[in-house]
């Protein structure tokens, strides 16, 4: 099956500076990659996806890029605010089955 | 609020004991997953089911099964528990008719074995 490696596992970043998360993937098969925010006592929620077909998606200051060759997808957040504090969790699947394998999440810190 | 409903939010029980977790799916959505998530783990996918149908079974052990209704509410039971069942369990839902269906989490039950 499917095997997602996340990391780092924990990110310090300053308000306002960019914080990058990475993600590598173990089937070429896979063909959709979701990030979910899971912020304290709730469940995971979609951030933002991309599928294989494309490069780079951005909404607003959440951008990933996903390099297929290499196997590996990032997200990166810009201008960070301490709201962007929380633990987030990359995966990856087969977008038709929606068989999703969760990396093991990168809990984020933004210092006012 | 992703419309995925989760009930208890927490449970308490002892070792031996049989708890039933309940998941309301968002409307319209066939697919119910479970998903486990230990203290600092990550997600770690137990099963899935479709209009009624077992879909997909991941890492779930045998003590754990699960059932969808026909309104569609799935139950998640898990008997002859362990300390080490102690985690979040985390109902998503998702419309699943092969295009455009991300997985929509709950809130999570936590269950507490002592």
């Amino acid at each position: 099956g499917e095997n997602v490696e996340q990391h780092p596992s924990t990110l310090s970043v300053q308000e306002g500076d960019s914080a990058v998360i990475k993600c590598t993937y173990s089937d070429s098969a896979s063909n959709y990659f979701p990030w979910y925010k899971q912020e304290l006592g709730k469940g995971p929620q979609l951030i933002i996806d991309i599928r294989s077909n494309v490069g780079e998606k951005k909404d607003q200051r959440i951008a990933v890029t996903l390099n297929k060759t290499a196997k590996h997808f990032s997200l990166h957040i810009t201008e960070t605010q301490p709201e962007d504090s929380a633990v987030y969790f990359c995966a990856a699947g087969l977008y038709n089955f929606n068989k999703f394998y969760f990396g093991s999440g990168t809990k984020l810190n933004v210092k006012p | 609020d992703s419309g995925v409903t989760q009930t208890p939010k927490h449970l308490i029980t002892a070792t031996g004991q049989r708890v039933t977790l309940r998941c309301s799916p968002r409307s319209g959505d066939l697919s119910v997953y479970w998903y486990q998530q230990s203290l600092d783990q990550g997600l770690q996918f137990l099963i899935q089911y479709y209009n009624g149908e077992e879909r997909a079974k991941g890492n779930i052990l045998e003590r754990f099964s699960a059932q969808q209704f026909p309104d569609l509410h799935s139950e998640l039971n898990l008997s002859s528990l362990e300390l080490g069942d102690s985690a979040l369990y985390f109902c998503a839902s998702s419309v699943d008719r092969g295009d455009n269906s991300p997985l929509h989490f709950g809130n999570g039950t936590r269950l507490t074995v002592t």
